[in-house]
């Protein structure tokens, strides 16, 4: 079945210490989101891909940084993560058609629980 | 500015009841309107959606009530079962190079 794939599932790491987090595609979608969620909180975007064009939130953290090295994968960088950086992060897809074009349904993954020591 | 404001922010509901769910835009670029369900420790998922075109939807027990006038749009959700436990977030969309804006969720609990 076609989906979104993000890993690892749960990630433990320790202040300052930097870590990846992975997120890939079989649906052949152009649109990638990295989205935070504390908990009780709704997803917040913290960056986007449109195709290659990279889209980052004016208040994402420049800990935060990301890589799309192809359509299908998608990565989250977080350089030195500190205690509020604990989160569940999560990648999203969708269709989009261009400039003009509709929305449409994302399809997110299961998600990436980061706990920070 | 926010755009979008989901209410209510927590709801308890009775097996079999109806459950309805709030959203109000601002952004009347707005073309596409979803319900996305949250189970915990789960990625959200679409639940329903409608588009403009439309006043209402229904899938099942779901039903999405879209007033474009009123920049509105609700889901109902008949027949409440305790599986529909979850947390409900709405999350309008304009496509093309604009960002979704996800609603501040509402934790529904429905008890037996």
């Amino acid at each position: 079945d076609a989906m979104v794939i993000q890993n690892p599932r749960y990630q433990v790491t320790q202040f300052g210490k930097p870590v990846t987090l992975s997120c890939s595609q079989t649906l052949n979608h152009n649109v990638m989101y990295w989205y935070q969620q504390k908990s009780s909180q709704a997803p917040k975007l913290l960056f986007h891909y449109y195709d290659k064009d990279f889209n980052n939130e004016a208040d994402t953290p420049d800990n935060f940084q990301s890589r799309r090295p192809n359509t299908s994968f998608c990565f989250l960088d977080i350089r030195s993560p500190g205690l509020g950086d604990a989160a569940m992060y999560l990648c999203a897809t969708s269709r989009d058609s261009g400039l003009g074009g509709r929305g449409d349904e994302q399809f997110f993954g299961p998600g990436t629980r980061l706990t920070v020591l | 500015q926010q755009q979008v404001k989901q209410s209510p922010q927590s709801l308890i509901v009775q097996k079999g009841g109806i459950s309805i769910i709030n959203c109000a835009y601002e952004n009347t670029a707005f073309d596409y309107f979803p319900w996305y369900q949250q189970f915990p420790g789960k990625g959200p998922a679409l639940l329903i959606a409608i588009r403009p075109d439309v006043s209402e939807k229904k899938e099942g027990r779901f039903t999405i009530s879209f007033n474009k006038s009123a920049k509105q749009f609700s889901l109902h959700i008949m027949d409440s079962q305790p599986g529909d436990s979850a947390t409900y977030f709405c999350a309008p969309d304009s496509g093309g190079y604009q960002k979704v804006t996800f609603g501040i969720g509402t934790k529904l609990q429905v008890i037996p």
